[in-house]
């Protein structure tokens, strides 16, 4: 079967650094994504990786390990307006979207 | 920006009803996909549609149905509403062959009594 883990919630520090994990099983991958979801608030797109490797996003940064199935979501200097749930996705072999079930964070001052 | 309406945030039926999800947007997208999102399962597919009057079962298609006749304009039915099916309910559309332009809409959260 297709598997997408990632933590359920993680509590950070303002200004502080935070790194959101995800794993992913499925069938064929043509890449993986990362949402951000604010309560009540429609998925909004913050990056896409299909090669291994670092990209960097102003504070946002994703890995992507495909040997591993691993993805991070590295978020820096945190503010109060990064409380949120961050969505992992795969793109399946049909082109599909895979997802996790999300990761809520709380930013405490 | 693209934008893709969903036409009620919260709506509340009975049990048996037939009820109609409408999710419109803005350009022209061909592709259309309709989920339902509950806590600890994330979203999964209910009905995609890349084309006017095309529709594909996703991977939870029982109990709905869709219509697609017009390019922007994508509707979930609940033919006849249960109480599982109270969940939030998003719609996306992309351009085809552009896998990162998806566009959500703010979904509609239904609950079924």
């Amino acid at each position: 079967g297709q598997n997408i883990d990632q933590p359920t919630e993680m509590t950070a520090t303002e200004g502080a650094i935070v790194q959101i994990n995800c794993t992913y099983q499925t069938s064929g991958f043509n890449g993986l994504f990362w949402y951000q979801q604010h309560a009540g608030e429609a998925p909004t797109f913050l990056s896409y990786n299909v090669l291994d490797g670092l990209e960097e996003k102003g504070r946002f940064s994703s890995f992507l390990s495909r040997s591993k199935g691993y993805s991070y979501l590295l978020l820096k200097e945190l503010q109060m307006k990064d409380s949120a749930s961050y969505l992992c996705a795969v793109l399946d072999s049909n082109y599909q979207l895979i997802w996790g079930a999300g990761t809520k964070l709380i930013i405490k001052p | 920006d693209v934008k893709v309406t969903q036409s009620s945030r919260y709506l509340v039926k009975r049990t048996g009803e037939k009820v109609f999800l409408e999710c419109v947007q803005d350009m022209d997208h061909e592709n259309m996909f309709w989920y339902r999102q509950d806590p600890g399962l994330g979203l999964r597919l209910i009905y995609f549609s890349y084309d006017v009057k095309m529709k594909e079962k996703g991977d939870i298609p029982e109990g709905y149905s869709v219509s697609r006749e017009k390019k922007e304009r994508f509707s979930l039915i609940l033919e006849s509403a249960s109480t599982n099916q109270t969940s939030m309910y998003l719609c996306a559309s992309r351009p085809p062959g552009q896998v990162e332009g998806y566009t959500f809409g703010s979904g509609t959260r239904l609950t079924v009594v």
